[in-house]
Parts: C-alpha cells; structure tokens; sequence
C-alpha cells in the first residue's frame, strides 16, 4: 500500500525559505515522486518530479526558487525568497501501476 | 499552449448519474494517458481514474470501481467520466489532467476542474 505523509500545514516569513517534507513509507522510499502546488480557487499546478536518486524534473515555467531533494524516505520540497502567491496547498504523489496516491497536503502560510 | 476545460458539473440527488467532460487542446490527445482527480472540500485531492491514450487500459481508485466509467473520443480531444450512484461522498470538485509521458505521471497539466454537489 502506497502512503504518503505530510505535516497539514507549514509558515515562514515573506522573502525567507521553507522546505516541505513528504514521507514514504517504509516499502516505497525509493520511489519517484511528484509535488503539485494548488492555490485558492484554482487547478493543481505540476512543480516537479524528485527521482529517486534526488534529481529533479520540473514543469514548465516552475521558478528557480522551487527545487526538490531526497534523504532516504523523506522528500523535500524547497521554496526560496518566498512571495505572497507561494501560499497555497502543497500535495506530493507517487504512483504505481495502477493506482496513485496523493499526500494530505501541506497549507504553506506566507507570513 | 495545453488547455484542459472541464464542464458537465451541478447540483445531482443521491443515487443520481452525472457525466462530466474535459476538452484538450495544444497536444496530441491520442498520445497521452488522461486522468480525472477530485477535491473534497474541505480535504486533499484523490486520484479517480485514468485512461491510455488508446482506452485499452483503464484504472480506477477503489472508492468508485462500478459505479463511475471514464472514456475518451480521441477524435473529439474529449475525455469524459460517467459517474452513477452518487453519493454525498462523491461531492468535489472535479480536475482532468494530462500525463507528463504517454502513459506515466506526473500530471504536468490540469483543468480548472468542474464542481459537482450530490445533495437532496
């Protein structure tokens, strides 16, 4: 059974950085996943990829401020210089051959 | 530039159908597996379903297995999903989106999504 789990929500100052964490369970942490930004009222937005050996692939027009990184079971996404429209919801997702899984989510406050 | 806009949400009684649709444009529709994820308000997203660009292979989360049907007219660059037997759990609002690679996430394009209600 793929699980992902996030901490619900995270803040940091306006210009600072944050680094979110995903957590795979135990039988999965050498999986690729995805994280997705998703702000009010709008779809889901596709950041990047976090391979298994760390690197990242990112979406189109995904700012230099936003990388991933890994260290074991723990997937991390990094948002530098941070703006007020960085506030938002924040999903990773890992998949499997028929089946994806979305973590719960982490609500980022920008102070 | 891709574009994914769903339609066909609203306001649906228990037990009910609903049949919601997502037109693409800006890629070449055959080639790509599609999916459908929803919002629970209030809560995160949960992926639904997914289709191969061909409709050969299809998956669904177990929640709807039965009751929900996704298909795809490539000749129209439209994905549809047939939902049946609503229920108040199904209320979300609804997103399509596009696999990065043929038939592999990520989703690296989604709708704005479509809101369905299911409610007496």
């Amino acid at each position: 059974q793929l699980v992902l789990t996030q901490p619900p929500s995270a803040s940091a100052s306006l210009g600072a950085s944050v680094k979110l964490t995903c957590t795979l369970d135990s039988g999965h942490n050498n999986y690729a996943i995805a994280w997705y930004q998703q702000q009010p009222e709008k779809g889901p937005r596709y950041l990047m990829k976090v391979t298994s050996d760390g690197s990242h692939i990112k979406g189109d027009g995904i700012p230099d401020r936003f990388s991933g990184s890994r260290s074991g079971a723990e997937r991390y996404l990094t948002i530098s210089s941070l703006q007020s429209e960085d506030e938002a919801d924040y999903y990773c997702q890992i998949w499997a051959i028929g089946i994806v899984v979305f973590g719960g989510g982490t609500k980022l406050t920008v102070l | 530039e891709v574009q994914l806009l769903e339609s066909g949400g609203g306001l649906v009684q228990p037990g009910g159908s609903l049949r919601l649709s997502c037109t693409a444009s800006g890629f070449t529709f055959t080639t790509y597996a599609m999916t459908w994820v929803r919002r629970v308000p209030g809560k995160g997203l949960e992926w639904v379903s997914a289709i191969s660009g061909d409709s050969a292979t299809i998956f669904y989360v177990d929640s709807v297995k039965g009751r929900f049907a996704v298909s795809r007219d490539n000749s129209k660059n439209t994905l549809f999903l047939n939902m049946n037997s609503l229920r108040a759990e199904d209320t979300a609002t609804y997103y399509c989106a596009k696999y990065y690679e043929t038939w592999s996430p990520p989703f690296d394009h989604w709708g704005q999504g479509t809101l369905v209600t299911v409610s007496s």
